[in-house]
């Protein structure tokens, strides 16, 4: 199993550009959701899903759209982006049906100029 | 509605002594605990697990913390450091209702001196 994979692993992009972040994740895991981890912040939840075609808000979901169209892929997508959206994003997944633990992927440092 | 206090956002240690970072937790349900580490710039690494079975849970690399209703803790400790430890430590909260999304305490940074 790869687990939770996340491409790319860097990105910049200038003010207004839009992009996707990709997720994916081979456990068949119902559950997945993105965060971003911010210096003194710790991680917040962006968008969260419990299976596909079911999305939901998380805690900072303004500048960010996702989709479930699968079980394996959550895309994260960027809109218009701006320099606060400057951050790394973890992509997580779990079984709603066992223990909670959450699976990260290794995350995307996203820098916007 | 769930929330996670980090007491500290830095604890200094020296290698061989003991380890203390303490975790706050306010649940209206049953709330699973977890303590998760970053080493720098690097991912998320599951270190211990509470899900309301025994109340003081082993982890990797010699961790454990305890679980306390009474107060509404997770403390996480290790009887003596070893200067690989020096992270950020993620206290996290859960609550027992599918699909509830982890919650993040801010984090504490660990230094270990030598």
């Amino acid at each position: 199993n790869a687990g939770v994979t996340q491409t790319p692993k860097f990105q910049v992009l200038k003010t207004g550009q839009s992009m996707t972040l990709q997720c994916a994740q081979d456990m068949n895991h119902e559950y997945m959701s993105w965060y971003r981890q911010d210096p003194g912040m710790g991680l917040r939840l962006i968008h969260y899903s419990v299976g596909a075609g079911i999305t939901d808000q998380g805690e900072v979901p303004n500048g960010y759209n996702v989709s479930r169209s699968t079980t394996e892929d959550f895309p994260l997508r960027l809109l218009s982006a701006a320099p606060s959206q400057t951050s790394v994003y973890f992509c997580a997944s779990k079984d709603l049906a066992a223990n909670y633990e959450q699976y990260f992927g290794p995350g995307t440092r996203l820098t916007v100029t | 509605a769930q929330s996670v206090t980090q007491l500290d956002s830095h604890v200094s240690v020296s290698e061989g002594t003991p380890v203390l970072l303490r975790c706050n937790y306010s649940s209206s349900y049953s709330p699973s605990l977890f303590w998760y580490v970053q080493h720098p710039n690097k991912g998320l690494q599951l270190l211990l697990k509470y899900t309301s079975a025994a109340t003081l849970v082993k982890g990797i690399n010699g961790f454990e913390a305890e679980f306390k209703k009474s107060e509404t803790s997770f403390h996480l400790t290790k009887p003596s450091a070893h200067m690989s430890d020096a992270a950020e430590y993620f206290c996290v909260v859960s609550e027992e209702k599918a699909g509830t999304a982890l919650i993040f305490g801010k984090g504490t940074t660990l230094s270990v001196s030598s």
